[in-house]
């Protein structure tokens, strides 16, 4: 069975500092991973996925298939980036989603 | 267009009674999934459609859940028998294609007293 895990359930930074979410999962296939992001009174929406490789809103995540991890990355952070991040791992196309718990990035003035 | 949408948004309900959860997903999306988000935890896969056929339900908790989307549209979810673990935001989700991209409706908050 599959599992992500996100090891810290909080991250304060202040503004313009670099930013780095913890995500690993365990998967024994080749998986999909993906960073999802809930802003305040807001959807669950995608930031990001890795077979996309691209950056959004500056994050970018690289898979590190030997580390089994997919950190999510910003040199420098912003007040709007404050948010609930969750990591996801999927095993193919139109397959569930398994979410790790979430980590609440707060970022000060 | 318009998004994922659910209702109600909030659905309080007694220890015991029988609660319906709609989705409305994105028109055209053929796959639909249900999670329940319990506080302070991601969300948690419950079910999957393809068109009007479960695919996946491998994530319903017990036999007193049960969900249908008989056009292969709109899907309802039901609890029978509610219980105060029960108490938790249900999402859902549709997506088309090959990537997987869900987009997420903003869920229905359902508390059990």
């Amino acid at each position: 069975a599959q599992r992500v895990t996100q090891p810290e359930k909080l991250l304060s930074v202040f503004k313009g500092a670099p930013v780095e979410l913890k995500c690993n999962y365990s998967y024994s296939g080749s998986p999909e991973l993906f960073w999802y992001v809930q802003y305040s009174r807001q959807r669950l929406q995608l930031l990001l996925r890795h077979i996309s490789r691209e950056s959004i809103k500056g994050f970018t995540a690289d898979l590190n298939k030997g580390e089994t991890s997919f950190h999510l990355k910003k040199p420098f952070a912003q007040e709007e980036d404050s948010a609930m991040y969750y990591c996801a791992l999927s095993t193919g196309a139109n397959s569930k989603l398994t979410f790790g718990k979430g980590i609440t990035l707060s970022v000060r003035p | 267009g318009a998004g994922v949408s659910q209702t109600p948004s909030n659905k309080v309900t007694e220890k015991g009674k029988y609660v319906e959860l709609r989705c409305d997903p994105i028109s055209g999306h053929t796959a639909l999934y249900w999670y329940r988000q319990s506080l302070g935890q991601g969300p948690e896969f419950l079910i999957y459609f393809q068109g009007t056929g479960a695919a996946d339900d491998s994530g319903l908790p017990n036999d007193r859940f049960f969900a249908v989307r008989p056009e292969g549209s709109v899907s309802t979810l039901k609890i029978q028998r509610t219980e105060r673990g029960d108490s938790a935001v249900y999402l859902c989700a549709s997506s088309v294609g090959q990537y997987n991209e869900q987009f997420f409706g903003p869920g229905t908050r359902l508390t059990v007293l």
